[in-house]
């Protein structure tokens, strides 16, 4: 089955830096990648996806970059808000059929320091 | 519109009672999904129905079971539930034409 590793697991930096979470898959098949960001006691709730017919998707100050070759793509977060403190969430969907069978990444707690 | 509305939002049991999580959505889609999420681990799939009536096993379904009562409704079952399945439970939908999860508040579940 599909396998996502997630890296950091925390990362703690300044308002106004940069955030930048990778992930890495396995199942080639692959062809969905969400980005959840779950606040503290609150729900998963998608901020950017990517499918593999494109390499980057930009949202405001989120972008997403995928690489089918090397089977990983990452979350790049510009001019970070303490607001934007919360536990994010990479994943893939199992075999590229399904778009709401994901197989998640572990997590990485983003801190945002005033 | 309320989304995903899942009940109970909390939940403690003693380890072999039995349970019955309940899910709906009022977004007319086809597909839902549970979740359980465990610390460290992130959300992992327990089972899914693709459409009304139909249903199958994800990531970790053992221990559990569920049933697609129409197309608004997906429960989940915990016929005798141990430690091991302490955990918070998501219930989910999606539009088959459009990708994204839509996610219901949760069931934090503690089984003593």
């Amino acid at each position: 089955g599909e396998n996502v590793e997630q890296h950091p697991s925390t990362l703690s930096v300044q308002e106004g830096d940069s955030a930048v979470i990778k992930c890495t898959y396995s199942d080639s098949a692959s062809n969905y990648f969400p980005w959840y960001k779950q606040e503290l006691g609150k729900r998963p709730q998608l901020i950017i996806d990517i499918r593999s017919n494109v390499g980057e998707k930009k949202d405001q100050r989120i972008a997403v970059t995928l690489n089918k070759t090397a089977k990983h793509f990452s979350l790049h977060i510009t001019e970070t808000q303490p607001e934007d403190s919360a536990v994010y969430f990479c994943a893939a969907n199992a075999g590229g059929t399904s778009y709401g069978k994901l197989t998640f990444g572990q997590g990485t707690i983003l801190t945002v320091h005033p | 519109n309320a989304g995903v509305t899942q009940t109970p939002k909390f939940q403690v049991l003693k380890t072999g009672q039995s349970m019955t999580l309940q899910c709906a959505q009022d977004m007319n889609h086809n597909s839902m999904y549970w979740y359980r999420q465990d610390p460290g681990m992130g959300l992992r799939l327990i089972y899914y129905s693709a459409s009304e009536g139909t249903t199958d096993k994800g990531e970790v379904p053992n221990g559990y079971n569920v049933s697609r009562l129409n197309k608004r409704e997906f429960s989940l079952r915990l016929e005798s539930a141990a430690p091991s399945q302490t955990s918070v439970y998501f219930c989910a939908s999606r539009d088959p034409s459009a990708p994204p999860l839509h996610f219901g508040n949760g069931t934090r579940l503690t089984v003593t």
